[in-house]
């Protein structure tokens, strides 16, 4: 166990629909990462948080926004939502950057 | 051209054999080289962790960099079925305030019993 959560595990929704996918890091972990994972593309770099300010921008849509919260959890939205953002989303933390990253179990997102 | 290439495989051995998993890179910026490992299903895992070129080794896994070449290894010795799933390289320069990690397509190894 990594102690990165994630919820929910999985998600099923329609095109259209707007979804919140949450993460909690390790304790300590100042630094949260977040990376979408589909099966032609691997694991593509979305966003890093830290301590509560964003820091780097990866290959993220404008349908796409985060945040992370004074208690450092953080949450990814997702809007106009279409077949396309099927995919695994993954959390990761680090208590500073250049430490290694850890990775929760993602969340499986389904959309039809 | 990617800043990070590693064959996707698929690479399937016999249990017991010596597995060589590796990538290369084109930032000569990088400073800091991972391995992961990822079951279906389940987030990576960190299972080695580099700074400088040379040998780092941790039971039965042996991570090595090569900096000049721009080429990291990974190697599984008495390989197990348990070892099957899919290993990604990566690597993270620090600069400007963030830290840049790039990940490998990763290698989807199978070790048969």
């Amino acid at each position: 166990d990594s102690g990165v959560t994630q919820t929910p595990k999985h998600l099923i929704t329609a095109t259209g629909q707007r979804v919140t996918l949450r993460c909690s890091p390790r304790s300590g972990d100042l630094s949260v990462y977040w990376y979408q994972q589909s099966l032609d593309q691997g694991l593509q770099f979305l966003i890093q948080y830290y301590n509560g300010e964003e820091r780097a921008k990866g290959n993220i849509l404008e349908r796409f926004s985060a945040q992370q919260f004074p208690d450092l959890h953080s949450e990814l939205n997702l809007s106009s939502l279409e077949l396309g953002d099927s995919a695994l989303y993954f959390c990761a933390s680090t208590p500073a950057p250049g430490s290694p990253l850890h990775f929760g179990n993602g969340t499986r997102l389904t959309v039809t | 051209q990617k800043e990070v290439e590693q064959d996707p495989g698929p690479l399937s051995v016999p249990e017991g054999a010596i597995v060589s998993l590796n990538c290369t890179y084109s930032n000569s910026a990088f400073q800091y080289f991972m391995w992961y490992r990822q079951y279906s299903r389940k987030g990576p895992e960190l299972l080695m962790y580099t700074y400088s070129s040379g040998n780092k080794e941790d039971g039965r896994f042996t991570a090595q960099v090569d900096k000049s070449s721009k080429y990291i290894s990974l190697f599984i010795r008495d390989s197990q079925p348990s070892d099957s799933a899919t290993y990604l390289c990566a690597m993270s320069a620090w600069g400007q305030g963030a830290q840049k990690l790039v990940f490998g397509q990763g290698t989807r190894l199978t070790i048969n019993p």
